[in-house]
């Protein structure tokens, strides 16, 4: 089946120690997102792609950072994370037509820092 | 400010019961709004888009509403099930750019049996 995968589903690091979080679609979208949730809390979008043209929230940390090698590749790089990074982080994709776009999420990958 | 809120307290409901879930924004104009169920531990899956010039949308025992008005959507679940019970967001595109979403802190439902 078609759909966005995330690995790995849990990630645990240390505080200060860069962390890589991937995700993949098969789905052939244009567009990529990155969200951070917190327990309770809306998703909040972090960045996005589309196609190459990388796209960053104003309030989104120096401390993120991410990469698209390819249209069906997006990472999500952790330069130092803190403890309050402790999050699940969602990948999602949508096609890309502008008007009406819904998002398929991936399953997430909670985030642990010790 | 801009907002979108949700009821942050659960709502509980029988099994059989008609749940009605409330999406409210204010400092918007959203061109559409959707309506998205989160399980716990799992990504959001899409249910259902309404745009602007539409009252009401419905897909099976789902129906939603907007009234551009009020600033408001309601989120129906007729006939609900044990299986119903997870949370529910409701997202908009709030600078109308047409990719880009912005989800409300969600509802969570719980359906007894």
């Amino acid at each position: 089946d078609a759909m966005v995968i995330q690995n790995p589903r849990y990630q645990v690091t240390q505080f200060g120690k860069p962390v890589t979080l991937s995700c993949s679609q098969t789905l052939n979208h244009n567009v990529m997102y990155w969200y951070q949730q917190k327990s309770s809390q809306a998703p909040k979008l972090l960045f996005h792609y589309y196609d190459k043209d990388f796209n960053n929230e104003a309030d989104t940390p120096d401390n993120f950072q991410s990469r698209r090698p390819n249209t069906s590749f997006c990472f999500l790089d952790i330069r130092s994370p803190g403890l309050g990074d402790a999050a699940m982080y969602l990948c999602a994709t949508s096609p890309g037509d502008r008007g009406t776009d819904t998002q398929y999420f991936g399953p997430g990958t909670r985030l642990t820092v010790l | 400010s801009q907002k979108i809120e949700q009821n942050s307290e659960a709502l509980n409901i029988q099994e059989g019961k008609t749940a009605t879930l409330t999406c409210n924004y204010t400092n918007y104009s959203p061109a559409y709004l959707q309506w998205y169920r989160q399980d716990p531990g799992r990504g959001p899956v899409f249910l259902l888009l309404i745009r602007e010039n539409e009252k009401e949308k419905r897909k099976e025992r789902l129906k939603v509403t907007f009234d551009t008005t009020l600033k408001q959507s309601l989120f129906h679940i007729t006939a609900s099930q044990p299986a119903d019970s997870a949370t529910y967001l409701c997202a908009l595109d709030v600078n109308n750019a047409g990719n880009m979403l912005t989800f409300g802190g969600g509802t969570r439902l719980m359906v007894k049996p």
